[in-house]
């Protein structure tokens, strides 16, 4: 079955600077990889995915790239704010279609601080 | 419209003792995943339904846990003989099942003592 890791577990930037999460996964026929962010006591929520039919993807201050070929997809968060503290997740799944498909799968989880 | 639901919002129960967690989904969602969180952990993979499909159950830790799925809509996560080490935050998410958005529930914290 699919294996997502997520680097690194716990990350500290200093407020407007910016951070990048990494995470690999192993199912090549992976093909939709969300990511989820956790604020404390709350539950997870998405902010952005991406699909493997493209490479790259914006939405204001975040960005997420993916690399097919190295299975590899990253989260980047620029010019950073103390509301960015939370625990961010990747995920990958299969296409619907295929056996297990739709099936998500997550990382360990990266715990963001934004230092003001 | 309604998100996703689960009942109770807490549970606390004595060891060895049988507990039933409750997710309504959003109504129709053909995907629903059970997933287990400790206290400042990550997600754990509990359970997958996906439509009228056999679920996944590839997550559950031991024949003590198990869910179904009723008319494609509500699940049940029960664990039986409940021990301290099942102390948790049991997360449901549902989705269209057309690899989109997956929403959580807002989880049941289940304590056991």
């Amino acid at each position: 079955g699919e294996n997502v890791e997520q680097h690194p577990s716990t990350l500290s930037v200093q407020e407007g600077d910016s951070a990048v999460i990494k995470c690999t996964y192993s199912d090549s026929a992976s093909n939709y990889f969300p990511w989820y962010k956790q604020e404390l006591g709350k539950r997870p929520q998405l902010i952005i995915d991406i699909r493997s039919n493209v490479g790259e993807k914006k939405d204001q201050r975040i960005a997420v790239t993916l690399n097919k070929t190295a299975k590899h997809f990253s989260l980047h968060i620029t010019e950073t704010q103390p509301e960015d503290s939370a625990v961010y997740f990747c995920a990958a799944s299969r296409p619907p279609w295929e056996a297990a498909g739709n099936k998500l799968t997550f990382g360990g989880g990266t715990r963001v601080l934004v230092k003001p | 419209g309604a998100g996703v639901s689960q009942s109770p919002s807490n549970k606390v129960t004595e060891k060895g003792k049988d507990v039933e967690l409750r997710c309504d989904p959003i109504s129709g969602h053909t995907a629903l995943y059970w997933y287990r969180q400790s206290l400042g952990q990550g997600l754990e993979f509990l359970i997958y339904f996906q439509g009228n499909s056999a679920p996944d159950k590839s997550g559950l830790p031991s024949d003590r846990f198990s869910a179904e799925r009723t008319g494609g809509s509500v699940s049940t996560l029960t664990i039986q003989r409940t021990q301290q080490e099942d102390s948790a935050v049991y997360l449901c998410a549902s989705s269209p099942g057309m690899n989109t958005e997956a929403f959580f529930g807002q989880g049941t914290r289940l304590t056991v003592v």
